[in-house]
């Protein structure tokens, strides 16, 4: 999508940490989120950041920096169901939602 | 009770022709959208209405349209079907709060379209 860049793929193992990283261009910023979706199934809410700090959601934990245009999402003792993909995505000035790519998260045991 | 549903689920039709993928939301949603995601994943906004009124839309062929005949429910008709028109068609919904959209979308399963 435009102007969220977010890694294509990364690998961990079960048990572990994994800290997934987005970027986005500061300009008209009204919130971030991020979705979850497993392969062939609807995306589905995780968090909503509009102010800086961390958010904390269970094993999920949801970062935000405005000055950086950078967030992180924070999966703590990864299960093989966490296995999915990611989708970042910006709330811009008009309040649409500006989608990144996702990054597909593939976890070992 | 399933609170956005789509049908149909999976759609192969043959290129030129005409075809409809309906929406219904029982969440009492204000907003409704649209989104197709290709192949890389992208998910792209096409559609939104607000209250049966169009509010967004985005850079679509007219060979799409959109039609609400109520708050819960918008339909995607598709005409003259293209290869490149192959996706996955997500619907969902969104409650807008203090006249703002949130940002908290509700997605259906969505319909996977193969236009061979």
């Amino acid at each position: 999508g435009q102007n969220i860049d977010q890694p294509t793929e990364m690998t961990a193992t079960e048990g572990a940490i994994v800290q997934i990283n987005c970027t986005y261009q500061t300009s008209g910023f009204n919130g971030l989120f991020w979705y979850q979706q497993h392969a062939g199934e609807a995306p589905t809410f995780l968090s909503y950041n509009v102010l800086d700090g961390l958010e904390e959601k269970g094993r999920f934990s949801s970062f935000l920096s405005r000055s950086k245009g950078y967030s992180y999402l924070l999966l703590k003792e990864l299960q093989m169901k966490d296995s999915a993909s990611y989708l970042c995505a910006q709330l811009d000035s008009n309040y649409q939602l500006i989608w990144g790519a996702g990054t597909k998260l593939i976890i070992k045991p | 009770d399933t609170a956005v549903s789509q049908t149909p689920k999976y759609l192969v039709t043959q290129m030129g022709n005409d075809k409809s993928i309906k929406c219904e939301q029982n969440l009492g949603h204000d907003t409704m959208y649209w989104y197709k995601q290709d192949s890389k994943k992208f998910l792209k906004i096409m559609f939104s209405y607000n209250n049966k009124e169009l509010i967004i839309n985005e850079t679509v062929p007219n060979r799409f349209s959109p039609k609400s005949p109520d708050k819960a429910h918008l339909n995607l008709h598709i005409n003259s079907l293209e290869l490149g028109d192959s996706a996955v068609y997500f619907c969902a919904s969104s409650q807008d709060t203090g006249g703002h959209r949130t940002g908290e979308l509700f997605f259906g399963e969505g319909s996977r379209l193969t236009v061979l």
